[in-house]
Formats: structure tokens, C-alpha cells, sequence
């Protein structure tokens, strides 16, 4: 099964670029690495989603390298209201040939003024 | 954005009573819905997978007969907790998608605190 850990918290500044990786060593060939946004109380919202080399969207860009063992989710200029928990997400292809969907432990990112 | 309700958002109950949530895809049809719980602080656990018209998936260490899933409809999934106990007080999440390895749609959540 894929494991995919992430750190446990990261502080930061607004206007500052944060970096988030995650690693996933044992990612199926055909599987996507999905990010997603946790406020309190809330269901997890989807941020952005990649299978190699870099994604870009309007809030967030995802650079997964040619070994897709990690990926790195990068927010620029972040602002106080991402403060947040942030999952990465991959599919683990199990024995049953259904895919299971592992969470990881989640980042908790911290913005000060 | 595809956007998933779920009902209620909060429910306290007595030991011993049964409590049903509801998740519900508003525009579009889905094919698959999941169940997740999340304990404070702690990360989400995926419960089972239910697709449409047939029986749910259970993960492993997830009791099928306390836990009642039904998925009757593409847009309508209800997860029913069965003689529910103060350790089952948790946040209860569903999702949606169109498939296993789509990119799945979250409900806001249900909060089940169980006296």
C-alpha cells in the first residue's frame, strides 16, 4: 500500500512562498496525487491534482519529479486565510483490484501577519 | 465546482440510538460516494465505498453491521450508525465522484456526538 507522509506543521508569513512535500514511495504506476484544503469542521476541498512533472492552476502549482516518489504542492504569496491543514492524496491499487484512497497525515500550515 | 450536501450537519444523540446521515451529490451523478470519519486532530479514515446499486465496500476494521450504508440513487447516499455509542462522536464525511479514481467532490461534514 502507498504511505504517503508529510510533515506535521509548517509556519509561515504572509506574501511568502510555502512549500509542502509529500512523500509516496510506493505510488502505482497509474496513479494520480491529489491535494486538498481542510478549514475546521469542513469537508476537505480540492486544490489541485497531477500524475508527473508540474501542474499549475490559479491558486497553486504541484511539481512531481520523474520517480513520482514525492510531490510538492507550492501556495505563492500566502495569506491568512490559508491557514489551513493540507492532505496529499494517492490511490493505492490493492490486491482486490479496487483502488483504496490513502490520506496522509496532513500538513497544518500556520500564516501570521 | 460540483457541490455535496450533507444532512444534518449536527446531531447530538443518546447511547444506544441510530442515527442517519445523509450525503447527497446536487449537480451531478455519482457513481461512487465515500464515507470517511475524522477524529480531532487526526486525519481522515476512509470507511467504506459505496457504489451506486450495489453493497459497500467496507475498510478493514470497519464493522458493515454497525455502520449501514445505502446507495440508492446516483445522487443520494445515506450512512446509518446503528446502536451508536460515545466512542462513535466523530466528524463524519462524505464524497462523490464519477469514479474510484476521479477526482472526489467532499460534503461539508457531519458532526455526531454521541452522550
Amino acid at each position: 500500500l502507498a504511505k504517503t507522509t508529510q510533515p506535521i506543521s509548517m509556519d509561515s508569513y504572509e506574501g511568502q512562498e510555502v512549500n509542502i512535500t509529500c512523500s509516496h514511495n510506493n505510488i502505482a504506476t497509474n496513479d494520480y496525487i491529489t491535494w486538498y484544503q481542510q478549514f475546521p469542521s469542513q469537508g476537505p476541498r480540492f486544490i489541485i491534482q497531477g500524475y508527473k512533472t508540474k501542474v499549475t492552476n490559479e491558486v497553486a502549482s504541484l511539481f512531481i519529479p520523474a520517480d513520482r516518489k514525492s510531490s510538492t504542492l507550492s501556495l505563492p504569496r500566502v495569506s491568512l486565510s490559508d491557514t489551513a491543514v493540507y492532505y496529499c492524496l494517492v490511490g493505492d491499487l490493492m490486491d482486490t483490484g479496487r483502488r483504496a484512497l490513502t490520506f496522509g497525515s496532513g500538513t497544518r500550515l500556520q500564516v501570521q501577519p | 465546482g460540483a457541490v455535496v450536501s450533507q444532512h444534518p450537519s449536527w446531531v447530538i444523540c443518546k447511547s444506544g440510538t441510530s442515527v442517519k446521515i445523509e450525503c447527497r451529490s446536487l449537480d451531478f451523478q455519482a457513481t461512487t460516494m465515500f464515507w470517511y470519519r475524522q477524529f480531532p486532530k487526526q486525519s481522515l479514515m476512509l470507511m467504506a465505498t459505496s457504489n451506486e446499486g450495489s453493497k459497500a465496500t467496507y475498510e478493514q476494521g470497519v464493522e458493515k453491521d454497525k455502520f449501514l450504508i445505502n446507495h440508492a440513487s446516483l445522487t443520494l447516499s445515506t450512512l446509518t450508525v446503528t446502536s451508536a455509542h460515545p466512542e462513535d462522536s466523530s466528524f463524519y464525511i462524505c464524497s462523490a465522484s464519477l469514479g474510484e479514481i476521479d477526482e472526489q467532490f467532499f460534503g461539508p461534514g457531519t458532526r455526531l456526538t454521541v452522550l
